[in-house]
């Protein structure tokens, strides 16, 4: 499984955009990308998954240039429920495969 | 969407007991489950990975006879914690799998062993 970076902290305020990126330079062709959202005290939460361009659901986009050795993360206007940790994944199809969490983003919306 | 379940949320107990941590699916069946261990402001570590009717595959450094897994059934999965141990306290979650699309988490147990 192709290991991922995340910086492991970002600070935003209420409102604003907020994108975390991800590194995964060895990531292998059959590979997806796939982000949780984890509050404390519970089980991570599905955000978004995608193989590749741009993906787009209610919650975030997730944008993945060409070479896919990265992705990024986009939550639309944050609010303080939106403080947590966000972990990128990256795998073949999150289906009967375990997962390998890196370290995971602490975002931290101020108000 | 998929529903999992783990009873109970939460529980304290004695050191040299045993402690039982149950996942359901509520919704779906699932022919694998993983289970995961997460310690205070770190990341969930994979454990072990649970298929039923057959035995667990345990991650290396994580000791079976320790940590019994039972996947008796499509929905039920279950963690023991054999003689736990103060250094057993965490946050165990477990994740069921429906097909082949995203893993559904649990709640989280969190486990304090005195």
């Amino acid at each position: 499984l192709a290991k991922t970076t995340q910086p492991i902290s970002m600070d935003s305020y209420e409102g604003q955009e907020v994108n975390i990126t991800c590194s995964h330079n060895n990531i292998a062709t059959n590979d997806y990308i796939t982000w949780y959202q984890q509050f404390p005290s519970q089980g991570p939460r599905f955000i978004i998954q995608g193989y590749k361009t741009k993906v787009t659901n209610e919650v975030a986009s997730l944008f993945i240039p060409a070479d896919r050795k990265s992705s990024t993360l986009s939550l639309p206007r944050v609010s303080l429920s939106d403080t947590a940790v966000y972990y990128c994944l990256v795998g073949p199809q999150a289906g009967a495969n375990n997962l390998f969490f890196g370290t995971g983003t602490r975002l931290t919306v101020i108000p | 969407g998929a529903v999992v379940s783990q009873h109970p949320s939460w529980v304290i107990c004695k050191s040299g007991t045993s402690v039982k941590i149950e996942c359901r699916s509520l919704d779906f069946q699932a022919t694998t489950m993983f289970w995961y261990r997460q310690f205070p402001k770190q990341s969930l570590m994979l454990m072990a990975t649970s298929n039923e009717g057959s035995k667990a595959t345990y991650e290396q450094g994580v000791e079976k006879d320790k940590f019994l897994i039972n996947h008796a059934s499509l929905t039920l999965s279950t963690l023991t914690v054999t003689s736990a141990h103060p250094e057993d306290s965490s946050f165990y979650i477990c994740s069921a799998v429906q097909g082949y699309n995203e893993q559904f988490f649990g709640p989280g147990t969190r486990l304090t062993v005195l």
